[in-house]
């Protein structure tokens, strides 16, 4: 089973909005509503930010929102803050018993 | 909130056996609503999910390393542990345990990680 796709960087300005994209198959992500996206500082540990393609955890702010469409999630971060400077991984139940994630994306802001 | 903590050895050599083990506090393992997982983050690279289990005991691996994992738990002591056999350079990374409501459920809690090197 591949890693699910996504771009390695994504950059943007504070204030503004960036989305993160993450493609994989009918038997992964367009199969399943199990998408989940994590943030991760350097020398931290994995951050849940959205679950089940567009839920949010409590804590997380409402600056992060997910969709999907077809076999590409995606993860939107509005009104981008220097905070918001991470890594951020995707995955996706993939059948079988199966979980995988995604390259990651380095986001600079 | 739940605390993971991740212990083991930082160094291991080619073709021996890596072993880790993740002590859950402020909770308890023997939760029906809980999945223990073990995910990975080699130098330079993204997350890769080793595999899980219930504290009843049931278990699903990776299948690309399937014949090299064995996860177990230890409900006295409130831990669950990793075995990876037969490794390799290509098996260094930053070792994570995490909790999920399900197999299918997002990992809500995380340890702090453990790097676990492989050289000789």
């Amino acid at each position: 089973q591949s890693a699910l796709t996504q771009p390695p960087s994504a950059s943007g300005s504070p204030g503004q909005s960036v989305t993160i994209s993450c493609t994989g198959t009918s038997s992964d992500v367009g199969g399943y509503n199990y998408v989940s996206w994590y943030q991760q500082h350097p020398g931290k540990a994995p951050k849940v930010m959205i679950y089940e393609v567009s839920k949010r955890p409590s804590g997380v702010s409402k600056r992060f929102s997910g969709s999907k469409s077809g076999n590409t999630a995606s993860l939107t971060v509005s009104g981008l803050q220097a905070e918001d400077e991470a890594d951020y991984y995707c995955s996706s139940y993939a059948g079988s018993n199966n979980v995988i994630f995604g390259g990651g994306t380095k986001l600079t802001v | 909130q739940l605390q993971l903590q991740e212990s083991g050895p930082g160094l291991v050599k080619p073709s021996e056996t890596l072993s880790l083990t993740c002590t859950v506090s402020t909770g308890s393992i023997k939760s029906s609503d809980s999945n223990w997982g073990w995910i990975r983050r080699p130098p330079g690279k993204g997350l890769e999910w080793i595999g899980s289990i219930y504290y009843s005991g049931t278990t699903f691996y990776n299948p690309s390393l399937k014949t090299r994992v064995t996860i177990s738990v230890d409900t006295s002591k409130d831990q669950f542990s990793l075995n990876l056999s037969s490794v390799t350079a290509a098996d260094t990374a930053m070792y994570y345990c995490a909790r999920s409501s399900t197999l299918l459920g997002h990992l809500d809690n995380w340890g702090q990680g453990t790097l676990v090197t492989v050289s000789s």
